[in-house]
């Protein structure tokens, strides 16, 4: 199963960009790259996902490297509301998601 | 938007109990899933379905059965409810067509057994 290196914590200054890192270098070639955040009592929030190609939504922008070794999560202008635990998943099969310990996003005036 | 309601956020029952977790979801989705959420140990699914009727192990279904007679509807069954049962039970649906969608989440269940 492809697993996902993500760091413990980071903060950010609101108006600000956070760019949240993720490895997950024993991806294939098949697998998709998922994130979500979860915040505190709330179920997991979709954000975007992708394969490849660089993806771009009303929340957030999804950067792939190209040897799809890692990826960053791209929030444009970071709210208090954004404050969560931020998950990069690989999907594996069997359609389980295995949520590792995620990036805890402080957000701060 | 994707709309995954759960019927309770938080549920206190005793030891013994038979306790039953709804979800409904508002996208005609044809595929959903329970998990359980304990601290240290992340999501881990415990019975999904693809379709009507039908139903899937996940990777601890012990002390737990579901039952999916609606698309919509996808409920979790604790048969007899025991104490390390107790934990944050989350529902999701995806849209089946293609295998990359992803799943949408309700806001769980905070279930404690006494």
């Amino acid at each position: 199963d492809a697993k996902t290196t993500q760091p413990p914590s980071m903060d950010c200054a609101e108006g600000r960009a956070a760019n949240l890192p993720c490895n997950h270098s024993t991806i294939s070639g098949n697998e998709y790259v998922y994130w979500y955040r979860q915040i505190h009592s709330q179920g997991p929030q979709y954000i975007i996902h992708g394969l490849k190609n660089n993806e771009t939504n009303e929340m957030a922008s999804l950067i792939i490297t190209e040897d799809r070794k890692s990826s960053t999560l791209i929030l444009p202008h970071a709210t208090l509301r954004d404050t969560a635990v931020y998950y990069c998943i690989v999907r594996v099969k069997g359609d389980k998601l295995i949520f590792g310990t995620g990036t805890r996003l402080q957000v701060f005036p | 938007d994707v709309k995954v309601t759960q019927s309770s956020r938080y549920l206190v029952k005793r030891t013994g109990e038979k306790v039953f977790l709804e979800c409904v979801q508002d996208m005609d989705h044809e595929n959903m899933f329970w998990y359980r959420q304990d601290p240290g140990l992340g999501l881990r699914l415990i019975y999904f379905s693809y379709d009507v009727k039908m139903k899937e192990k996940g990777d601890i279904p012990e002390g737990y059965s579901v039952s999916r007679e609606k698309k919509e509807r996808f409920s979790l069954i604790l048969e007899s409810a025991s104490t390390n049962q107790t934990s944050m039970y989350l529902c999701a649906s995806r849209n089946g067509g293609q295998s990359n969608q992803p799943q949408h989440f309700g806001d769980g269940t905070r279930l404690s057994i006494l």
